[in-house]
């Protein structure tokens, strides 16, 4: 059974950058699939974030490009999120989750989520 | 703004069915596959339905998805009360170099 689980500062200060690390486990990230991060502001709708494959490929939401760095360690299978300036509006619940389809872009969909970390940007 | 429209809020009563509708463009839901996702309160997203009609594994068949255009549907039959619950559709988007996108959710009632 495939189980992520996200870690990270449950509080961050505006300007600073938003870390987080999800750790995989039931399945090797090597293996293959690619692997993303999605965000829900509290109250709010979901908001993929970016993805990543094992290989180190990453794809960006456009409107966070600017902002987002992901990166993968396939020696402790886990990939990890960077989120730079925050602001408050970035306040948000932050999950990981895996796509269920080898192949990037239309046809796949998420099949395993994390339980999310509450990440509140605040001085 | 999300890019998919969804209602805010739906409702039924046990053993109704319900449908919730999502809207978008060429783009999304005209050219690409729909996903549907259950999100129980306080917890995470679940997969409900993938390629707008497939269930996966555990799904009880009283969940069904359907596309027709830029536009899909999650019909949920013989409602029971532990479908309350969000529900949100997601697409791949072509635009920018292709991006996910989701609907704003639909918080379902069960009455």
């Amino acid at each position: 059974q495939v189980q992520l689980q996200e870690s990270g500062p449950g509080l961050v200060k505006p300007s600073e950058t938003l870390s987080l690390t999800c750790a995989v486990s039931g399945y090797s990230i090597s293996s293959g699939y690619y692997w993303g991060w999605i965000r829900q502001p509290p109250g709010k709708g979901l908001e993929w974030i970016g993805s990543i494959y094992h290989s180190g490929s990453t794809y960006y939401n456009p409107s966070l490009k600017s902002r987002v760095t992901i990166s993968v360690d396939t020696s402790k299978n886990q990939f990890s999120l960077k989120l730079s300036s925050v602001t408050a509006a970035d306040t948000a619940v932050y999950y990981c989750a895996r796509h269920g389809y080898p192949v990037w872009g239309s046809g796949s969909y998420f099949d395993y989520w994390g339980q999310g970390t509450l990440v509140t940007v605040s001085s | 703004q999300s890019v998919l429209t969804q209602p805010p809020s739906a409702s039924g009563t046990p053993g109704q069915r319900v449908t919730i509708s999502c809207s978008g463009s060429s783009s999304n839901i005209g050219s690409n596959t729909v996903n549907w996702y259950q999100q129980l309160p306080g917890t995470a997203p679940k997969l409900l339905i993938y390629s707008n009609n497939q269930r996966p594994s555990g799904v009880p068949d009283r969940f069904s998805g359907s596309k027709s255009g830029t536009s899909a549907s999650l019909a949920i039959s013989g409602l029971q009360s532990e479908d309350e619950a969000d529900y949100y559709c997601a697409a791949w988007d072509d635009s920018l170099n292709g991006h996910w996108v989701f609907g704003g959710g639909t918080k379902l009632t069960v009455l």
